[in-house]
């Protein structure tokens, strides 16, 4: 069955602190997605990579890097974490070539930054 | 233009009752439009999708209904039962991206 592994499900980090959310995948799919899911505002994208060592600017990325060394690993880095960044972050892979296939969800890390 | 507008933000719906959410749209270029289901805890995963070429597509009690000239779908749950409580986004692709709507939580009372 398709996964998509966090690597965290709860994380609390302190301001000014640099913090990597993992995510695993292990579906041999060519795109990774980073959101980050707020109450009110949806699910909104912050970085995308089609391929490895490829990534792309999603609608929110000020303040995250991202790296994809490897396929099935995508992280997300936070260079200097900050209070506004507490929220519930969602990785998400999606094959290339499936017309139309979903996107699969891992079950988010939910980051506190205090 | 990239925006997905999607309403109501909540909804309470008596066991048995019908649950509808509508979402709004204006990139005419989309061309996917799936709806995703929220448990708490939980991924979004996907529930059911249309493309624009069909007025309607139907799975067990879930049914999307689109509306391409008024560039709006909605996402119909018959017959709501407690286990539908959960939050739902609708969505929107034209690339390999999707666009979310704001998302609906919905809860079903016995």
């Amino acid at each position: 069955d398709v996964k998509v592994t966090q690597s965290s499900r709860y994380l609390v980090k302190r301001t000014g602190e640099k913090v990597f959310l993992e995510c695993v995948q292990d579906m041999d799919h060519e795109n990774m997605f980073w959101y980050r899911q707020d109450p009110g505002l949806g699910l909104r994208l912050i970085y995308f990579s089609y391929d490895v060592k490829m990534k792309e600017k999603g609608d929110i990325p000020e303040g995250y890097s991202v790296s994809r060394e490897k396929k099935e690993r995508f992280s997300l880095i936070l260079e200097s974490a900050s209070t506004n960044q507490t929220s519930m972050y969602l990785c998400a892979s999606w094959g290339t070539g499936e017309v139309r296939q979903p996107q699969h969800f891992g079950d988010g890390t939910r980051l506190s930054i205090l | 233009q990239q925006q997905v507008k999607q309403s109501p933000q909540s909804l309470i719906v008596q066991k048995g009752g019908i649950s509808i959410i509508n979402c709004a749209y204006e990139n005419t270029a989309f061309d996917y439009f799936p709806w995703y289901q929220q448990f708490p805890g939980k991924g979004p995963a996907l529930l059911i999708a249309i493309r624009p070429d069909v007025s309607e597509k139907k799975e067990g009690r879930f049914t999307i209904s689109f509306n391409k000239s008024a560039k709006q779908f909605s996402l119909h749950i018959m017959d709501s039962q407690p286990g539908d409580s959960a939050t739902y986004f609708c969505a929107a692709s034209y690339t390999d991206k999707l666009i979310f709507g704001t998302g609906t939580r919905l809860q079903v009372f016995p």
